[in-house]
Order: structure tokens, then C-alpha cells, then sequence
């Protein structure tokens, strides 16, 4: 089972900072949240991921709580291309080192102009 | 960056046969590959793991006589639907991460094909 939840749906209008929220409050102390999303047919993208300090690369800022049990995915300035099911995942540890990423049902963003 | 190349990118093929499907990490090392089905307007739902040099590990629910995974490399995985059905019609995608030896490339994410759509008539 995945282990975040997110808002089914958003809305953000062109040009304007999407915010994207994430709980995830089972989360352990050493397992890392992953931001993913999926343009329509086509296979998942990777866009950040983070342990517990806030990290921001070309595509996206996440900020992640003190206490670790929620993120925020920042897309800056949104643009109609970043119209996608956006997922937030946090692995899945299993025996023996091995580990797996379970997608919950993410948010569909739409980017209004 | 790394890429996964999986094909073919779609299929069409008659109930009762078999259609394999390939998944190839084409810059990197995978020792580990994963193969997900997403049915439409629904998420991704991991099928099984797949592991160079040994069985693949599905997960509960995925027929493992029906789903063959081979993952006789380091870089090339394959899945195989047999006997098909118009209910194994679906997107598959897989998805690879680098070997790990090192923290770094334990946590490091996974990258994905850009999926195969199967439709069985």
C-alpha cells in the first residue's frame, strides 16, 4: 500500500507558483520522498527527491517538514506543459535491503492559462 | 541522465498468443528492474521485481506463469504476457534503478520507460 496521500485534483493558472501537497506521516527516519509525474500515455518522470532538508533542482522545489510527516512539491512558475498527475512516493523497505516504490493515486494538476 | 528504452511502444496482438516486452537501461547498470500496469484513469500498480540472475518477485495477485519476467542481464529485462486476454490489455512500464554499492546510489531514484500499451483483440 502507498504510504502518502495527496488532493485528488488541483488547479493553477499559467505563470503562477503550483503548490502540491503531501502527507506521508508513517514515514521512517531514514526513507526518502520521490516526486514523480505522468504526462498523459506516457511513462513517469522523475522530478526531485529528498531525505529531510529542502532541495531544489532545474525543474522543482521540495520542502519537507521538520517533523518529515508532509512535503511540499513548488513548481515556480507553472506552465501549461506542466499539466500531469503528479505523485509523491515514499519507498517501500523490504527484506534483505531490497525495496520497491508503491504509487498511491497522485494529484492531477492542470495548468489553466 | 539515465534512460530506459522499452519496446515496443505498443502492440496489438490476438487473444491466446504472447507478446514479449523489453525493457533495456541504455547508459547504466541495472541489477534491479521493476514492471508496472496501469489500467486507464488509474495509477500504476507494481507487478513484480525483477532481479539480474535470479527470479523475478511478484507481487500478490500477478500470475507468475502468465507474467514471465527474464532479467538475463544487467541491462536488458523482459516481460512476457502469454495466452493473452482482452483483460491483460493495459499501459506496462518498467522502471530501473542503478547498481548500488553506495548510499548514494541506494536512495538514487528510479528512472522509466516511456511504457508499452498492449491491446488484445
Amino acid at each position: 500500500d502507498a504510504k502518502t496521500t495527496q488532493p485528488p485534483s488541483m488547479d493553477c493558472a499559467e505563470g503562477r507558483a503550483a503548490n502540491l501537497p503531501c502527507n506521508h506521516s508513517t514515514i521512517s527516519g531514514n526513507e526518502y520522498v520521490y516526486w514523480y509525474r505522468q504526462i498523459h500515455s506516457q511513462g513517469p518522470q522523475y522530478i526531485i527527491h529528498g531525505l529531510k532538508n529542502n532541495e531544489t533542482n532545474e525543474m522543482a522545489s521540495l520542502i519537507i517538514t521538520e517533523d518529515r510527516k508532509s512535503s511540499t512539491l513548488i513548481l515556480p512558475h507553472a506552465t501549461l506543459r506542466d499539466t500531469a498527475v503528479y505523485y509523491c512516493i515514499v519507498r517501500v523497505e523490504l527484506s534483505r535491503g531490497a525495496q520497491k516504490l508503491v504509487f498511491g493515486q497522485g494529484t492531477r494538476l492542470t495548468i489553466n492559462p | 541522465g539515465a534512460v530506459v528504452s522499452q519496446h515496443p511502444s505498443w502492440v496489438i496482438c490476438k487473444s491466446g498468443t504472447s507478446v514479449k516486452i523489453e525493457c533495456r537501461s541504455l547508459d547504466f547498470q541495472a541489477t534491479t528492474m521493476f514492471w508496472y500496469r496501469q489500467f486507464p484513469k488509474q495509477s500504476l500498480m507494481l507487478m513484480a521485481t525483477s532481479n539480474e540472475g535470479s527470479k523475478a518477485t511478484y507481487e500478490q495477485g500477478v500470475e507468475k506463469d502468465k507474467f514471465l519476467i527474464n532479467h538475463a542481464s544487467l541491462t536488458l529485462s523482459t516481460l512476457t504476457v502469454t495466452s493473452a486476454h482482452p483483460e491483460d490489455s493495459s499501459f506496462y512500464i518498467c522502471s530501473a534503478r542503478t547498481s548500488w554499492d553506495s548510499e548514494s546510489s541506494y536512495n538514487s531514484p528510479l528512472h522509466f520507460g516511456n511504457g508499452t500499451r498492449l491491446t488484445v483483440t
